[in-house]
This record gives structure tokens, C-alpha cells and sequence, in this order.
């Protein structure tokens, strides 16, 4: 079946950090990738997709390329500021009409002052 | 406007209660989703309906009972609460195909005592 795998957090970084979230998946057929935010006691917001190989994603300075030979989309930011401190889910979703997201477990991510 | 708004925010009550949470979503979308998110922030999907045709119904205990009057509302009923009901439980929202992402309620915590 189709899976996603992220690295298990937290992630504790300073503010000004480089951020990268490693994320892997395996899909039965062509995926579309997705990265989400939540932020705390909030619901799950988009923050990028990516529907097809070479594809990058961007957000809020957030960035995310889908690889298809290492079937890989790691997340990466510059600069995170403490505004970023939120969990961060990695989704793919296969196939037509009836399909879903497939999430991997989310990361916790921490930025300090 | 909020686009996919559950109701209520907060749910506290006993073992063996029946209850219901309501969701509606004002953006056309066609196919809406429950979601269940434990205490390790993992999301698992529950239902999905597409134009109030049950589309996914995973491995879910039959006190959970989805209900779609039309295809801008889901309401999601459980009987018989088990203290493993505890959860934070999602309602979400897409085009036809989950290909372009999911548009998240709030969500609804959930607490049995």
C-alpha cells in the first residue's frame, strides 16, 4: 500500500536556522505530494504540493522538490523564524476520483528566540 | 467565511454516551472526510463521501456512524464512547479528487471520561 515516512521529531533550532524535514514515500502508482502545517489547537493548512517529477513546491519562504528517482520530498527553509513552530505532515495522494491523503506522522518542529 | 467549520470545538463526556459532530463546508467541494488524530499527532482517515455516496469506510468500529445529507455536510455519530474514542477528530474537504488537497476543519477534541 501506498505509505509516507517523515523523520521523527522534535526539531529543535535556533531562529535564523537552515530547517530540512526529511520525507519518503512509497505510492502504488504516480503520487501527488503534499506538505502540511499545524499549528497548535489549529486544523491542518496546505503549505505546498507538488503534483509531478522535478515539481517545486513554495510557500512562505518553505520549499519542497519532488524527487521521483529517490521518491523523496524533503522540506526545507532558510531563515525560520519562531513563528515556524508548528508539526509538519508530508501527504501523497494516488489515483482518480475516490482517492485520499496518506500522511506520515508529522514533525515537531521548535524554533527558540 | 469559514470553509470547512466543525461543530463543536470541544467535546467532554462519559463512557458509554452517544454523541455527534457536525461539518460543513461552503467551497462546492464534492468528497469530505473524516479523520481521527491520536494523542502522537498520527492521522488516520475514517470515512470519506463523495455527493453523499460513502466512498472509503477503513477499519472502524460500527459505533461510528458517518451521516451525509448532502454534499456540504458530514456529521460523524458515536455510540457507546470507549475511553479510546479520546482524539482530536478531523473533518476535511476536497474536489473530486484528493489530488489537489484537502481543506481542514478545526477540529473537534474529543474527551471521554
Amino acid at each position: 500500500g501506498d505509505s509516507v515516512t517523515q523523520m521523527e521529531g522534535p526539531v529543535t533550532l535556533s531562529e535564523e536556522a537552515f530547517l530540512t524535514i526529511n520525507c519518503t514515500y512509497t505510492a502504488t502508482g504516480y503520487p501527488s505530494l503534499f506538505w502540511y502545517v499545524q499549528y497548535p489547537g489549529e486544523g491542518l493548512q496546505l503549505l505546498l504540493k507538488a503534483t509531478k517529477a522535478d515539481d517545486k513546491g513554495s510557500n512562505k519562504g518553505f520549499e519542497a522538490t519532488y524527487r521521483k528517482e529517490t521518491t523523496s520530498f524533503h522540506l526545507e527553509k532558510g531563515s525560520v523564524q519562531v513563528s515556524d513552530s508548528a508539526v509538519y505532515f508530508c501527504a501523497l495522494s494516488v489515483g482518480a476520483a475516490g482517492n485520499k491523503l496518506t500522511f506520515g506522522g508529522g514533525t515537531r518542529v521548535l524554533v527558540k528566540p | 467565511d469559514t470553509a470547512v467549520s466543525q461543530t463543536p470545538k470541544y467535546l467532554v463526556t462519559q463512557m458509554g454516551n452517544d454523541k455527534s459532530i457536525k461539518c460543513e463546508q461552503n467551497l462546492g467541494h464534492d468528497t469530505m472526510y473524516w479523520y481521527k488524530q491520536d494523542s502522537k499527532k498520527f492521522l488516520k482517515i475514517m470515512f470519506s463521501y463523495n455527493n453523499k455516496e460513502l466512498i472509503i469506510n477503513e477499519t472502524v468500529p460500527n459505533r461510528f456512524s458517518p451521516k451525509s445529507p448532502d454534499k456540504a455536510h458530514l456529521n460523524l455519530h458515536i455510540n457507546s464512547l470507549e475511553l479510546g474514542d479520546s482524539a482530536v477528530y478531523f473533518c476535511a474537504s476536497s474536489q473530486v479528487t484528493a489530488n489537489y488537497g484537502y481543506t481542514f476543519g478545526s477540529g473537534t477534541r474529543l474527551t471521554v471520561v
